[in-house]
């Protein structure tokens, strides 16, 4: 069974700090993985990860794939009030059925 | 503002009630998916059309109906729904029927049960 495992589950900074969230995943006959934001409603997409070892980047944001340990970061740099979310990953197979991770919860404080 | 719309915001119903859930897309999209989420839990994935045909069905409770009239339009109807149905529901739409391609997400409809 697919296991997907996000850390910290919840996460308290100041703006200015940065922050790095984790997703450790199980899935078989891995595909992609992909982070999205969600503050009060609808999920935002950020990033698409496909292979190891290359950094995505956007604004303050960067995120990479480690396939063989099979994991991925979210870096986030000079933290903002606006970066307060949900943060989550789904790594994805090659069938259709894929699950999100339980959330990193961001909370940066002015 | 998403560029996916979902009607309505906000609804309440008791036990017995039949609604219906609307979303729309007008970006071309060719999958519209169905999502159920739970106070600080995930999305969980309920349905997935791909070309207007419904690809999956998660186990879904047969009080949940998916219907996609067209390429552009999805509806989510409910019957007989429970009060442990409360959460708030997402549809999204992807370009290509693939959900490993990044979705857009609606701002989902809260409904309630009493």
């Amino acid at each position: 069974e697919d296991k997907v495992v996000q850390s910290p589950l919840s996460l308290v900074v100041h703006e200015g700090d940065t922050v790095t969230l984790n997703c450790s995943y199980e899935v078989t006959n891995f595909r992609s993985l992909l982070w999205y934001k969600q503050e009060k409603k609808a999920p935002t997409f950020l990033f698409m990860l496909t292979s190891s070892g290359i950094e995505k980047k956007s604004g303050r944001l960067s995120s990479i794939l480690d396939k063989k340990e099979l994991f991925s970061i979210l870096n986030i740099t000079a933290t903002q009030t606006g970066d307060s979310a949900i943060y989550l990953c789904a790594p994805h197979n090659y069938g259709q059925n894929f699950v999100f991770g339980p959330g990193t919860r961001l909370s940066v404080l002015p | 503002d998403t560029e996916v719309t979902q009607t309505p915001k906000h609804l309440v119903m008791g036990m017995t009630n039949k609604k219906s859930l609307k979303c729309e897309q007008h970006m071309g999209h060719r999958a519209m998916y169905w999502y159920k989420q739970k106070a600080k839990k995930p999305p969980e994935l309920m349905f997935v059309y791909s070309y207007e045909k419904l690809s999956i069905n998660e186990s879904v409770p047969s009080r949940f109906s998916p219907e996609c009239p067209n390429s552009s339009l999805l509806n989510l109807h409910l019957h007989a729904l429970q009060p442990e149905d409360s959460a708030l529901y997402l549809c999204a739409s992807s370009q290509e029927p693939d959900p490993s391609r990044p979705q857009h997400f609606g701002d989902g409809t809260r409904l309630s049960i009493l």
